[in-house]
């Protein structure tokens, strides 16, 4: 069974720094593409950033040069970092793996969420 | 860069046919996929490269794509298909994901 468990999320004030973590099994993370989609309150799925399993990241333009995107395959877990947070980061972060096939890419788990506040 | 446009809503009657487009500059040339995301949960797929079921998926859902338009259609629709739906490609391109707005879907 495959499973992603995302923690790290809270409270943080405009400026600050958060790392968020998912803990993958049931798949290897070295062999995967990684994402990161957060969901702001009410609002739709946006893409935040992706890692490959060689391990070239991207990011969307919101995040780029704040938010870092890592692992540690020894244990099989992903990472956000994120800094300089705005209140417009405030949003419910999922951790998803993605199947690829013939060039197209979808996300075939997910973890639950970690809520990210951005406020004072 | 590339968007994809989703009608915000779409309202059904239970047993009919529902019809959730995913707009796109000749969106039939990618690959297009659709997630259902009930309220306090996370997304699951329903269809992915435009008109495959993952296992578990009624065949009551399905897809395609034609020119500007990908379309997820389900039929005889019940109350537990109320949810919220998004296409999502990969820009191979740029190498991002891309979602479009999501449609609430409601079941009359």
């Amino acid at each position: 069974e495959v499973q992603l468990v995302e923690s790290g999320g809270g409270l943080v004030q405009p400026g600050g720094s958060l790392r968020l973590s998912c803990e993958v099994s049931g798949v290897t993370i070295s062999s995967n593409y990684m994402s990161w989609v957060r969901q702001r309150p009410g609002q739709g799925l946006q893409w935040v950033a992706t890692i490959y399993g060689g391990g070239t990241t991207y990011y969307a333009e919101s995040v780029q040069g704040r938010f870092t995107f890592s692992r540690r395959d020894s244990l099989n877990t992903v990472y956000l970092q994120m800094t300089t947070l705005r209140p417009e980061d405030t949003a419910n972060y999922f951790c998803a793996s993605h199947y690829c096939n013939s060039g197209s890419c979808y996300v075939d788990y997910w973890g639950q969420g970690t809520l990210v506040t951005v406020s004072s | 860069s590339y968007v994809l446009t989703q009608p915000p809503s779409v309202s059904v009657a239970p047993g009919k046919t529902a019809t959730l487009t995913c707009g796109g500059d000749n969106i039939e040339t990618r690959s297009v996929h659709w997630y259902q995301q009930r309220p306090g949960q996370a997304p699951v797929v329903v269809m992915y490269s435009d008109s495959e079921r993952p296992s578990g998926i009624p065949e009551r859902f399905s897809g395609s794509n034609s020119g500007n338009t990908a379309t997820l259609t389900i039929s005889r629709v019940e109350d537990g298909d109320e949810a919220d739906y998004y296409c999502q490609l990969w820009d191979i391109g740029s190498d991002h994901v891309l979602f479009g707005g999501g449609t609430k879907l409601s079941v009359l």
